[in-house]
């Protein structure tokens, strides 16, 4: 089965700073990464997502990156803000199969104003 | 408004009872997951469906039962209640497809005394 390793587990920024998460997969069929944000005491709620066909995709502030040969796939959020804190999950999955995803054990990322 | 809805918000029970967490979806999804949140952030798969009279177990072992009789609702039952089933419950659904995003419920938070 797919396995995906997130680091770091804590990440610590000051406001205006830019913030790297990194996460790897095993399963090469995997072929859809989502990045899901969970702010304290909310739900996760879905970021942004890239599919396996493209190298880069960004929105505002933030941008994911994906290589993979070296399967893995990377979260970047740039001029960070306070309300830019929370925990951040990525998930592998493949959505010509199983198509339940696998997620990082999260990140949790605070900004200090 | 289209959402999922996660019922109750915050349960305290005594070890031994039987409890059913519920979960309705009112967006037409054919899959549903709970997953288990532990205080360290990292999410667990207990239960999915792929639809109607589909129920699988996920990662994590769970002495958990659902159900999916009816598309919109997918049920949690805890037979008898331990200590060790205190945590943070999470319904989540996705439409299946090509369309992998999640929706998540609020949450359920259990405390089994």
């Amino acid at each position: 089965g797919e396995n995906v390793e997130q680091h770091p587990s804590t990440l610590s920024v000051q406001e205006g700073d830019s913030a790297v998460i990194k996460c790897t997969y095993s399963d090469s069929a995997s072929n859809y990464f989502p990045w899901y944000k969970q702010e304290l005491g909310k739900r996760p709620q879905l970021i942004i997502d890239i599919r396996s066909n493209v190298g880069e995709k960004k929105d505002q502030r933030i941008a994911v990156t994906l290589n993979k040969t070296a399967k893995h796939f990377s979260l970047h959020i740039t001029e960070t803000q306070p309300e830019d804190s929370a925990v951040y999950f990525c998930a592998a999955l493949d959505s010509g199969g199983s198509y339940i995803p696998t997620f990082g054990r999260g990140t949790s990322l605070i900004v200090h104003p | 408004e289209a959402d999922i809805y996660q019922t109750p918000r915050y349960l305290v029970i005594g070890t031994g009872k039987k409890i059913t967490l519920e979960c309705s979806q009112t967006m037409g999804h054919d899959k549903m997951y709970w997953y288990q949140q532990d205080p360290g952030m990292e999410l667990h798969l207990i239960h999915y469906s792929y639809g109607v009279n589909s129920t699988e177990k996920g990662d994590l072992s769970s002495e958990s039962t659902v159900s999916r009789i009816r598309t919109e609702h997918f049920p949690l039952t805890l037979e008898s209640a331990r200590p060790s089933h205190t945590s943070q419950y999470l319904c989540a659904s996705s439409a299946g497809g090509f369309i992998e995003k999640l929706f998540f419920g609020s949450g359920t938070q259990l405390s089994v005394l």
